[in-house]
């Protein structure tokens, strides 16, 4: 059984470019949250969701950054028009059902760098 | 959130010998506490939990103790070996809640 996938696992982007990270998550699950970690910090929560919905955006950002998870496909987060302060490690993890417990498996990340 | 915070950054232990990662959490209302181990360049593993009804836990080598009156936290892992080394978290999380609430987390140094 794959674990949670994320790709690219390195993205190198210049201020004001789009990003787009990919989050597959295990074959069962339908609840994806995705988290960012700045260099030497912990996980901050930015979103949780299920398919075709967003339960919970408290921890993203209100400009820039949005997210969804289609009935088909991989969870996506975008981050339009980045800047400097956006470089960090973004996780995805999931579950199969509405967790915050050790049932949440995360993927190896997706390092964002704006240069 | 509230903060959930490490007393200790770094930690260097010889191999064979016991570890203690300390944390501080300060939001009362938080009933349930994960340790998570974070490898250079992977995502966080769940190590072991404790809910807090309890006021400790083992596993295979560790062993996870919570004293709720001083609100703090701790991850003791037996006879630490080399595959040991990394980064270890502490998080925090209310029934119900959608997220948990990490720490700055404290690099384990196992040395050979």
């Amino acid at each position: 059984n794959a674990g949670v996938m994320q790709n690219p696992r390195h993205l190198v982007r210049r201020r004001g470019q789009e990003a787009r990270l990919r989050c597959s998550p295990m074959k069962g699950h339908s609840h994806v949250y995705w988290y960012r970690q700045l260099p030497e910090e912990g996980l901050k929560f930015m979103v949780y969701l299920q398919k075709e919905n967003i339960i919970d955006e408290s921890g993203m950002p209100k400009e820039r950054f949005s997210a969804e998870f289609p009935k088909e496909g991989p969870s996506i987060l975008r981050i339009q028009q980045v800047v400097r302060g956006d470089s960090a490690a973004y996780f995805c993890a999931s579950s199969p059902r509405q967790t915050n417990t050790g049932e949440l498996f995360f993927g190896e990340g997706s390092r964002l760098t704006v240069l | 959130g509230e903060s959930v915070g490490l007393h200790l950054p770094t930690l260097s232990v010889q191999e064979g010998d016991n570890s203690i990662i300390n944390c501080a959490y300060s939001n009362s209302a938080s009933d349930y506490f994960i340790w998570y181990k974070q490898e250079s360049g992977k995502g966080p593993q769940f190590i072991i939990d404790i809910r807090s009804n309890m006021d400790k836990r083992q596993g295979q080598r560790v062993t996870v103790l919570l004293n709720k009156t001083v609100k703090h936290l701790s991850l003791q892992i037996a006879a630490t070996q080399p595959g040991d080394s990394a980064v270890y978290f502490c998080a925090e999380t209310s029934t119900g809640a959608n997220n948990l609430f990490f720490g700055t987390g404290t690099r384990l140094t196992v040395i050979p």
